[in-house]
Formats: structure tokens, sequence, C-alpha cells
């Protein structure tokens, strides 16, 4: 158990729908990050926030948005949903202190999402 | 760091022998090069990390060797055993850079 917590596990929608995934990072980690796994894409990395703002941008569509709380817990936002969203989604964590200087990334469970 | 290439994307070997996977990067400020394992059903794992200020890194049965002139790190895995089998992703990042880009990943399988 890594301590990043990702709700829910599984989540099923249909396409043009809108849905949210939660992430809760280790405690102390001020960074949290977003990435979709596919089969054929490997780990795409989306987004990046650092207490509460955002730090670096990924290939992040524009119907996909993402906040940062003031307890750190983190959401993605995927909306006007697509066949080719389904992926999994991970969140990971770390304590970032210093800018630019990367660490040890403490990934969730991940959600899977499937979109029919 | 935008580009990382990772060779292979498959690799089969016997219990107990070497496995090898490369990894090449374009962006010459990167200082960050992290090696995750990822089984099956399950979250990706640091298992090895280097900066660029270091050329090997050991421990244990894994080691990993960066070459920041010719911009290619390498995950090295002696005596491989059966658990082993998993997919490994590198990474690489820092510098000005805040995120890590990850390769396409290595499927290896390790045949008792």
């Amino acid at each position: 158990d890594s301590g990043v917590t990702q709700t829910p596990k599984h989540l099923i929608t249909a396409t043009g729908q809108r849905v949210t995934l939660r992430c809760s990072p280790r405690s102390g980690d001020l960074s949290v990050y977003w990435y979709q796994q596919s089969l054929d894409q490997g780990l795409q990395f989306l987004i990046q926030y650092y207490n509460g703002e955002e730090r670096a941008k990924g290939n992040i569509l524009e119907r996909f948005s993402a906040q940062q709380f003031p307890d750190l817990h983190s959401e993605l936002n995927l909306s006007s949903l697509e066949l080719g969203d389904s992926a999994l989604y991970f969140c990971a964590s770390s304590v970032g202190k210093l800018a630019g200087a990367l660490g040890e990334q403490f990934f969730g469970p991940g959600t899977r999402l499937t979109v029919l | 760091g935008e580009n990382v290439e990772q060779h292979p994307s498959t690799l089969s070997v016997q219990e107990g022998d070497s496995a090898v996977i490369k990894c090449t990067y374009s962006d010459s400020a990167s200082n960050y090069f992290p090696w995750y394992k990822q089984e099956l059903g399950k979250r990706p794992q640091l298992i090895i990390d280097i900066r660029s200020n270091v050329g090997e890194k050991k421990d244990q049965r894994i080691a990993v060797t960066l070459n920041k002139t010719a911009k290619h790190f390498s995950l090295h895995i002696t005596e491989t055993q059966p658990e082993d089998s998993a997919v490994y992703f590198c990474a690489e990042g820092g510098g000005s850079n805040y995120k890590l880009t990850f390769g396409k990943g290595t499927l290896l399988t390790v045949n008792p």
C-alpha cells in the first residue's frame, strides 16, 4: 500500500457524460500527478499540482480539468467522454519540496474508466 | 524531457539469466531517471532511480547505468526470477521540467 488512495476503483459510463475521479495523496506529500494509462500509449502524464497550484501540464485534453484542494486531495474531471477515453487513470504523489528536484512518485491503485 | 524511447518492448529470458532494458532521451537538462515496475493489475512502483551526477547505481540484483553524453540509461537485472516478470517503465525529468516522461514499457517474462 503506497498511502495514495483513489476513488472510485471502477467507473462505467456512456459517451458524452462527465465523471470525477478523486485522489488523496500520502500524508505530507504536496505534489499530485495525474496519468492516463491505455494499452497502446503507456503512462501518459496529464497534469501536476503542487500545494494547490498547477505546476506542469502534459497532453491533457481541453475536455479534462483538475484541481487540488486546500486539504491537498485532488480531483480529475473528464467531460464529453468519448470511447477513446477508456483507460486506467493513476494519481501519484510526492513530496515535491524543491522546485525542479524530482523524486519518487507513489502511485495510487488507479481508477479504471470504461466509456460505452 | 519530451521524448523517451524504450527498448525492447518485450523481453523473454530464462530464470537465472540477466535482463537489460535500454532507454534514450532527448532533453539534455534532464537530471532524474527512475525505473518503475508494474505487475499485472497493480500500480507502478519505483525500483531504482539515478540522478545525473552519478553514472551507476546498484541495489542487490538491480542496477542502473547512465550515460549523459549519449543520453541513454539502462536497467540491468541479474539472476532473474519468475517474480521479476512485469512491465518495466523508464522515465526522465527534472532540470527545468517538473514532470516525468515515461517510456512505453517493456514486458519482461522470466521463464522457470
